[in-house]
C-alpha cells in the first residue's frame, strides 16, 4: 500500500518568514495530494491540494509543488503569521476510484511574533 | 450550510465496552470516511461507506464495524474495546473521487 514520508516533524519561524514543509510518497498510481491544516481540538482543515496532472499550484501566501518523477510534493507558506501556527499534513490517494487517503505523520509549525 | 457534524464530542469508556459515534455529512455530500487519529499522529484510514455499501476497509480488525443511512449519516461502532483504541475518530465526507471534508471529532478514552 501507499507509505507516505513527512519532514520535518517540527517547524519554528519567525513572523514574515517562509516555511517548507516535505511529504515523500511511495505509490506511483497516486494521483492527488491534498494538504490540511489541523488546529488544537479542531479536525483538518483542507488548505490546498494538487493532482498528477499539475506541477505547481498557488493561493494567495500557500502553494503546492509536485515532482511525480521524484515521488515528492511540498507545501510553501510564504510571509507566516502566528494564526498560520498548527500541525500541518499532507495525504496521498492512489488511482484506485476510492479516493482514501493515505497521510503523513503530521509537521507541528510554529510561527512566533 | 453545515459542515460534516460528529457525535458525541468526547465519550471515556472501559476495556470491554461497545461504543457508536455518529456522523452527519456536509450537505450534498454521499459518501462518509472514517479515520482514526492516535495523539501524535496523522489520520488512519478505516473504512469509507458510499450508497450503504463498504466500499474500501483499511487495516482495522472486525471489532471495528460501521453502517450508512439512506440519508446518508453514517455510525462507527467499536466492539470489546481496548487501550490501544483511544484516539481522535474523525468522519470526512464527499463526493465520490473527489475532495474529503473532515469533522471536529469524537475524543474517545478507553479506562
Amino acid at each position: 500500500g501507499e507509505n507516505v514520508e513527512q519532514h520535518p516533524s517540527t517547524l519554528s519561524v519567525q513572523e514574515g518568514d517562509s516555511a517548507v514543509i516535505k511529504c515523500t510518497y511511495s505509490d506511483s498510481a497516486s494521483n492527488y495530494f491534498p494538504w490540511y491544516k489541523q488546529e488544537l481540538g479542531k479536525g483538518p482543515q483542507l488548505i490546498i491540494d494538487i493532482r498528477s496532472n499539475v506541477g505547481e499550484k498557488k493561493d494567495q501566501r500557500i502553494a503546492v509543488t509536485l515532482n511525480k518523477t521524484a515521488k515528492h510534493f511540498s507545501l510553501h507558506i510564504t510571509e507566516t503569521q502566528p494564526e498560520d501556527s498548527a500541525v500541518y499534513f499532507c495525504a496521498a490517494t492512489p488511482n484506485s476510484g476510492y479516493s482514501t487517503l493515505t497521510f503523513g505523520k503530521g509537521t507541528m509549525l510554529l510561527v512566533s511574533p | 450550510d453545515a459542515g460534516v457534524t460528529q457525535s458525541p464530542t468526547h465519550l471515556i469508556k472501559t476495556r470491554g465496552q461497545q461504543v457508536t459515534l455518529r456522523c452527519s455529512p456536509k450537505s450534498g455530500h454521499d459518501t462518509v470516511s472514517w479515520y482514526q487519529q492516535a495523539l501524535g499522529q496523522g489520520p488512519q484510514f478505516i473504512f469509507q461507506y458510499y450508497e450503504e455499501e463498504e466500499r474500501q476497509r483499511g487495516n482495522f480488525p472486525d471489532r471495528f464495524s460501521g453502517h450508512q443511512f439512506p440519508n446518508y449519516s453514517s455510525e462507527l461502532n467499536v466492539n470489546a474495546l481496548l487501550l490501544g483504541d483511544s484516539a481522535l475518530y474523525l468522519c470526512a465526507s464527499s463526493l465520490p473521487e473527489r475532495t474529503q471534508y473532515f469533522g471536529p471529532g469524537t475524543r474517545l478514552l478507553v479506562l
